[in-house]
C-alpha cells in the first residue's frame, strides 16, 4: 500500500547548527505534504505545509523542500535551539479531494538538540 | 488560536468496559478526526467525520465507534475496552482542505 517514512529515526544536533530532517513518499499522486512537530506529552502542532505546485517553501526558520522527481520531501530547521527537540512528522493527503482531509503520516524522527 | 479540547489526559479502564473518549473543537471546523499513536507506528486513523452526523472509517476502526452530534464535538466509543487499545488517542480538527489541529491526547491503559 501506499506509505509514507522517514530515512532517520533519530538526528542529534548541537545548538546553533541546521537541522534537515527527510522523508520519502510513495503516492505520485498525492499532491498536498505536511510537516508536524510533537513534543513530549503534546499533541502534534502544525510547522509548515507545501502544496505538489511548489518545490519550496519558507517559514521562520523552518524551509521545507519537496522533490517530486524522487518523492522526497525534507525540512530544514535553521540555527537549531533546544526548543526544536521534537519528534518530527512529515504526512501527505490521501483523500479524493485533495488538501488534508486524510493524511498518511510518517512514523516521526527523534530530533534532540545538544546545549 | 484554534483550540481541540480532550476531555481527559489519562485514562485507566478494565477489560470490557465501554469507554468514551471526548473531543471539542472551538474554531467551527467541518471535519474532525480520531486517531491512535503507538511506538514505531506512527499515527493511524481510526475514524473521521466531515460533517454533523457523518462519518467515515479510517484505517483501523475495528473496536471502535464514534458519534458526532453536534458541529463541535466529535467522540469515540470502546464498545468493549481491550488490552491492545491501550494507546495514546489523539484528535483532530480541521477545515475542508486545510491544516488539522490537534489536541493534547488522552492516553489510555487497559488492564
Amino acid at each position: 500500500g501506499e506509505s509514507v517514512g522517514l530515512h532517520l529515526p533519530t538526528l542529534s544536533v548541537q545548538e546553533g547548527d541546521n537541522s534537515i530532517i527527510n522523508c520519502a513518499y510513495s503516492n505520485s499522486a498525492s499532491d498536498y505534504f505536511i510537516w508536524y512537530k510533537q513534543e513530549s506529552g503534546k499533541g502534534p502542532q502544525f510547522i509548515i505545509d507545501i502544496r505538489s505546485n511548489m518545490d519550496k517553501r519558507q517559514g521562520q526558520r523552518v524551509t521545507v523542500l519537496l522533490n517530486k522527481t524522487v518523492k522526497h520531501l525534507s525540512l530544514q530547521i535553521a540555527a537549531t535551539q533546544p526548543g526544536d527537540s521534537a519528534v518530527y512528522f512529515c504526512a501527505e493527503n490521501s483523500g479524493p479531494q485533495g488538501g488534508s482531509e486524510k493524511l498518511v503520516f510518517g512514523k516521526g524522527m527523534k530530533l534532540t538538540v545538544n546545549p | 488560536d484554534v483550540k481541540v479540547t480532550q476531555s481527559s489526559r489519562y485514562l485507566v479502564k478494565r477489560t470490557g468496559e465501554k469507554v468514551f473518549l471526548e473531543c471539542v473543537q472551538d474554531m467551527d471546523h467541518e471535519n474532525m478526526f480520531w486517531y491512535r499513536q503507538d511506538p514505531g507506528l506512527g499515527l493511524r486513523l481510526i475514524y473521521f467525520s466531515y460533517d454533523v452526523k457523518m462519518k467515515e472509517k479510517g484505517d483501523i476502526p475495528e473496536g471502535y465507534s464514534v458519534s458526532r452530534e453536534k458541529k463541535e464535538r466529535f467522540s469515540l466509543i470502546l464498545e468493549s475496552a481491550s488490552t491492545n487499545q491501550t494507546s495514546m488517542y489523539l484528535c483532530a480538527s480541521s477545515f475542508r482542505g486545510s491544516i488539522q489541529y490537534f489536541g493534547a491526547g488522552t492516553r489510555l491503559s487497559v488492564l
